[in-house]
């Protein structure tokens, strides 16, 4: 069974622009969650996405947005990109009545912004 | 607001030791708890949990308490070894997650160094 994939693993930016990270669930699941790490703030919650509805969403500016497809793949989009934006973005998916909580994540886009 | 704290950043102990891994969290209205294990390079994986219905949760090496008069949490493996070596993440969700149980409050994570 295919873990959670997210591409790209690695891409660099500069400051002004945008970016788009992409992310495939393992199959079935259906929530699909976005974090952002940071050596700083350590991992912090952007949103989440069950049935191509945002259910859930972090405290982050409206320059982080997502969305989710019918086939449960996700996409995040950050513009207006910043310096402070360089982080590691992790999805996560989890599987319906998993017991709460538990998510599969998978390796993450790391992205730095020049 | 931090309300899931790891206040220790590191930790290092001797193969076949016990590590202890502590947590600290303000909000009341948590009430499923987590850990997750990051090796570099890969995404966090699931460890064990425990529900606060609970006070003490098992699997193999590892064990999760729980004192929620004191809101703390820790995680023991014992024994430790050298593969336990990762960073650790205490984290949290509960009723006031939006009605999502997905939704968790991590910590900062403790850096576990297990010395062959």
């Amino acid at each position: 069974k295919a873990g959670v994939t997210q591409t790209p693993r690695y891409l660099i930016k500069t400051r002004g622009q945008q970016v788009t990270l992409s992310c495939s669930p393992i199959s079935g699941h259906r929530s699909v969650s976005w974090y952002q790490q940071t050596p700083g703030q350590g991992l912090q919650f952007l949103f989440e996405y069950f049935s191509e509805t945002q259910r859930n969403k972090g405290n982050f500016p409206g320059r982080f947005s997502g969305r989710q497809f019918s086939n449960s793949r996700s996409e995040m989009n950050v513009s207006t990109l910043e310096l402070g934006d360089s982080a590691l973005y992790l999805c996560a998916s989890s599987a319906p009545g998993s017991g709460a909580n538990v998510l599969t994540f998978g390796a993450g886009s790391r992205l730095t912004v020049l | 607001d931090q309300q899931v704290k790891q206040n220790s950043p590191s930790l290092s102990v001797q193969e076949g030791r016990i590590s202890i891994l502590n947590c600290d969290y303000t909000n009341s209205m948590f009430d499923y708890f987590l850990w997750y294990k990051k090796y570099p390079a890969e995404g966090p994986t699931f460890l064990i949990s425990i529900s606060s219905i609970k006070d003490k949760n098992e699997d193999g090496r590892f064990t999760v308490f729980l004192n929620k008069s004191a809101k703390h949490l820790s995680l023991h493996i014992v024994p430790s070894q050298p593969g336990d070596s990762a960073v650790y993440f205490c984290a949290a969700s509960g009723r006031n997650s939006g009605g999502s149980n997905y939704k968790l409050t991590f910590g900062k994570g403790t850096l576990l160094t297990v010395n062959p």
